[in-house]
């Protein structure tokens, strides 16, 4: 079973630029999380999808972060535009619908960096 | 609202060393408490779990206590060996309609040989 994976893996930018982060879960898993890791602190939440909807997205840190998922399978991420603060490590992970909300899987990682 | 907080590092000790990371924590209600491993290149591998007070979670020569009475739950490992450098977060849940984890800032550890 291929795990979660991202794209891509390192993406560097300028400032004001877009940037769009891909995330594919793990077949049939319906619940899709979006964290990051910014300068080396701890990790935080951005949003959950549940499918194609939104459950929650307290954790998106303002109107330049959309996250989609259409179609309820893989889903983008995308900064527009960039700014420095925005550099960091975005992780994505899933789980299957009825699982504990800890069993998450998680992708490698898109390292962003903004200059 | 829930945290936690991890010793700083980095890390370094030499193959064999016995290695603490210790964890604390703050949340509502009842967490599990979960101890993540990322390996270079890699991404965030679940590396053990305890669910209630007082289990031990353990996994890969590695055990860490929940203990409700410190909020604590340290991660130790008797005998570190170089393929276990990485970085280590450790993590909390909360049962509820929220169902994101919440992390501490993560630990460096490079063993070397």
């Amino acid at each position: 079973e291929a795990g979660v994976t991202q794209f891509p893996s390192h993406s560097v930018i300028e400032k004001g630029q877009t940037v769009t982060l891909r995330c594919d879960p793990i077949s049939g898993h319906d619940n899709l999380y979006w964290y990051r890791r910014v300068m080396g602190k701890e990790i935080k939440f951005l949003l959950h999808f549940v499918k194609e909807s939104k459950q929650d997205e307290s954790g998106m840190p303002n109107n330049r972060f959309l996250a989609e998922r259409t179609g309820g399978t893989y889903s983008t991420l995308k900064v527009q535009p960039a700014e420095l603060e925005d550099s960091g490590v975005y992780f994505c992970a899933s789980s299957h619908d009825g699982g504990r909300g800890y069993e998450q899987y998680f992708g490698p990682g898109t390292r962003l960096t903004v200059t | 609202g829930n945290s936690v907080t991890q010793m700083e590092g980095p890390v370094t000790l030499s193959e064999e060393a016995f290695l603490t990371i210790n964890c604390t924590y703050t949340a509502t209600g009842y967490p599990s408490l979960f101890w993540y491993v990322q390996y270079p290149g890699e991404g965030l591998q679940l590396l053990l779990k305890a669910t209630k007070a007082d289990d031990k979670g353990s996994n890969k020569g590695f055990e860490a206590t929940y203990r409700k009475e410190t909020t604590s739950f340290h991660l130790e490992k008797g005998s570190v060996q170089v393929s276990d450098s990485a970085v280590y977060f450790c993590a909390l849940w909360t049962p509820g309609s929220a169902r994101q984890l919440t992390f501490g800032s993560g630990t460096q550890l490079t063993v070397l040989p």
